[in-house]
């Protein structure tokens, strides 16, 4: 069975750094892409970061360039996204998925002050 | 960026209905390859979203049959043939075929 735990979740101020982390098993994770998406109410599902599965390539979505970094650990079997600089409006759950094939729970990151 | 546009954004429809939502591309969606790069998922209330349907009409493992996703280019259609009261949620598009990666806003199924 396919599991992607996510972790890191938090409430943070503006400018402020968290790092996500999601636990992958069930599956070859070094074989697949593996993604960040975040849902904000009002605003749908947004495809935040990907990456490739020798991680040597990523992307970004132009709302996050340059503020998040998204990286995995193939002998881990996790994946993470490191965010800094946060604003209000990167407040939503954050998902982790191995390509919008199977998802996670969802983590809640709130930025507020 | 590439926009994908659903509609209806709402349906309510009678069980053992049939339904339909569609999804218009502002860009071909059809790789290098040939392949046509655009998902269905499923979201129901409180839960993460579920793949349906992958590369325009194949079903993900499990998914019932009548989920049947068609079309080509830039039109695209997801139809489910009798609708049953688990299929209440949302339902998105979504292309892979260019960066940023990119959904549709949604349809709410009711029934």
């Amino acid at each position: 069975e396919v599991q992607l735990l996510e972790s890191g979740g938090d409430w943070v101020q503006p400018g402020g750094s968290l790092r996500l982390s999601c636990a992958a098993s069930g599956f070859t994770f070094s074989s697949y892409w593996m993604t960040w998406v975040r849902q904000v109410p009002g605003r749908g599902l947004e495809w935040v970061a990907h990456i490739s599965p020798e991680g040597s390539q990523t992307y970004y979505v132009d709302a996050v360039k340059g503020r998040f970094s998204i990286s995995r650990d193939n002998a881990e079997n996790s994946v993470y996204l490191q965010m800094n600089n946060l604003r209000a409006d990167d407040t939503g759950l954050y998902y982790c998925s191995n390509g919008a094939r199977d998802w996670g729970q969802g983590i809640l990151v709130t930025v507020s002050s | 960026d590439v926009v994908l546009t659903q509609s209806p954004l709402s349906l309510r429809v009678t069980l053992g209905q049939p339904a339909s939502i569609s999804c218009r591309s502002s860009h071909s969606l059809v790789s290098s390859d040939g392949d046509t790069c655009l998902m269905w998922l499923q979201q129901r209330p409180g839960q993460s979203p579920r793949l349906l349907i992958h590369l325009l009409s194949n079903r993900d493992s499990g998914v019932a049959d009548r989920f049947t996703g068609s079309g080509s280019g830039t039109d695209f259609t997801l139809k489910i043939s009798r609708v049953e009261a688990e299929d209440v949620g949302v339902y998105y598009c979504m292309q892979h075929a260019h960066w940023p990666h990119t959904f549709g806003q949604g349809t709410k199924l009711e029934i």
